[in-house]
């Protein structure tokens, strides 16, 4: 069974400091792996989606790495600013169109 | 990029109600969509696989009696949450298979049963 596994659960860092968040996976049959945010009582926001023929993908301050041949991949996210705070999720997604999601990282930036 | 909408994005009804939450995808054809639920703290948890024109597929430990699924055309899938209580009220998205294989989701619609 697929199990996706993220660490660490919860996270606390001061403003501007540099983070890395982990995501590691089970099944090497992966179509991509796809970062979200969740804030408290809204919906998912797509970050980045990295193909599996991908290593990886950047969208400003944030970067994202897939290793498929350890089972990895992590968010890093440079110059932490307080709005940064949310849980962020990650999912690993099959072609078969299945998504296993991570239990999440929740992230609190203080300012 | 590919957009998913669902609606509503928020909604509260009295225990024993139905509830219909619908999952479009905008600008593509989705032959193929899924559904997922995410109770507090938990990570989200598929529930069924919604296949345009044929019955959707259920997760082990879904009711699908409780949980209807009807995929009737190719950007739209809906499931209703049958007399809904308390415990059903949960986080569900939906997510819809682009031509490329690449899931896009929607932004979710947050069910409280009072």
């Amino acid at each position: 069974k697929q199990e996706v596994t993220q660490i660490p659960a919860a996270l606390s860092v001061p403003e501007g400091e540099n983070l890395v968040l982990n995501c590691s996976f089970t099944d090497s049959a992966i179509y991509n792996l796809q970062w979200f945010r969740q804030d408290p009582g809204k919906g998912l926001t797509s970050l980045l989606l990295i193909q599996s023929s991908q290593r990886e993908q950047t969208s400003g301050r944030l970067n994202a790495s897939l290793d498929k041949s350890s089972g990895r991949s992590t968010l890093y996210i440079a110059a932490s600013q307080p709005g940064d705070s949310a849980t962020y999720l990650c999912a690993h997604n099959t072609n078969a169109g299945k998504s296993t999601f991570g239990d999440g990282t929740t992230l609190t930036v203080k300012p | 990029g590919a957009v998913v909408s669902q609606h509503p994005s928020r909604v509260i009804c009295k225990s024993g109600t139905s509830v219909k939450i619908e999952c479009r995808s905008l600008d593509f054809q989705a032959t193929t969509m899924f559904w997922y639920r995410q109770f507090p703290k938990q990570s989200l948890m598929l529930m069924a696989t919604s296949n345009e024109g044929s019955k959707a597929t259920y997760e082990q430990g879904v009711e699908k009696d409780k949980f209807l699924i009807n995929h009737a055309s190719l950007t739209l899938s809906t499931l209703t949450v049958t007399s809904a209580h308390p415990e059903d009220s949960s986080f569900y998205i939906c997510s819809a298979e682009g031509e490329s294989g690449t899931q896009y989701f929607g932004p979710g619609t947050r069910l409280l049963v009072l």
